[in-house]
């Protein structure tokens, strides 16, 4: 069945510091991929997306590319703030009706000052 | 403007109690989710309602029952819960139907079941 696995937590990282968060899925066909965010006590927050291969998703200095060949969306960013400490959702949703959207098990993210 | 909202923000019950949990969108979305999340654990979908139908029960139990008074409301009441359906209940919307569209959450309700 479809499912994503992301890149176990928990990770901790110094400001500035480069931050990728592995993730990668199994599904029939082309799904959409996407990225949500957490922060402590809050809801998810749509943070990026890409719907077809090679599309690159971007928000806020992250950024993840939709790579088919090897069923990858890897999120990334350059220089991380204290304030990116959260928990990353990775999901797909398959592009049929009626689909679910399927959300890998979180990652969650400290940056030290 | 993606905004969902939801009401209350934190909810206290008894296992006797009735109450309401209430989401509300104002983008024309025509999909409205109910999902449960536990501590430390992705959201777990419940319901989907499309076009103000119920399109997907994930065989969540009878002491949930949503409703959707309206194409902008979505409504989960909750009677005679265990401690263990302590949760965030997090709504959800999607501009589509039952197609594949992307989700965009309130900030949940923060239930605590005594």
């Amino acid at each position: 069945g479809d499912s994503v696995t992301q890149m176990e937590g928990p990770v901790t990282l110094s400001e500035e510091a480069f931050l990728t968060i592995n993730c990668t899925y199994t599904a029939t066909g082309y799904p959409s991929l996407f990225w949500y965010v957490q922060y402590p006590g809050e809801g998810l927050q749509l943070l990026l997306k890409a719907t077809k291969a090679d599309d690159k998703g971007s928000n806020k200095g992250f950024e993840a590319t939709y790579r088919k060949e090897t069923t990858s969306f890897h999120l990334e960013k350059g220089s991380v703030q204290v304030s990116d400490s959260a928990v990353y959702f990775c999901a797909h949703l398959p592009f049929t009706s009626g689909s679910r959207l399927t959300f890998g098990e979180g990652t969650q993210l400290t940056v030290n000052p | 403007d993606t905004e969902v909202t939801q009401t209350p923000k934190h909810l206290v019950m008894g296992m006797t109690n009735k109450k309401s949990l209430k989401c509300e969108q104002h983008m024309g979305h025509r999909a409205m989710y109910w999902y449960k999340q536990k501590a430390k654990k992705p959201p777990e979908l419940m319901f989907v309602y499309s076009y103000e139908k119920l399109s997907i029960n994930e065989s969540v139990p009878s002491r949930f029952s949503p409703e959707c008074p309206n194409s902008s409301l979505l409504n989960l009441h909750l009677h005679a819960l265990q401690p263990e359906d302590s949760a965030l209940y997090l709504c959800a919307s999607s501009p589509q139907g039952l197609a594949s569209d992307t989700q965009y959450f309130g900030p949940g309700t923060r239930l605590t079941v005594l």
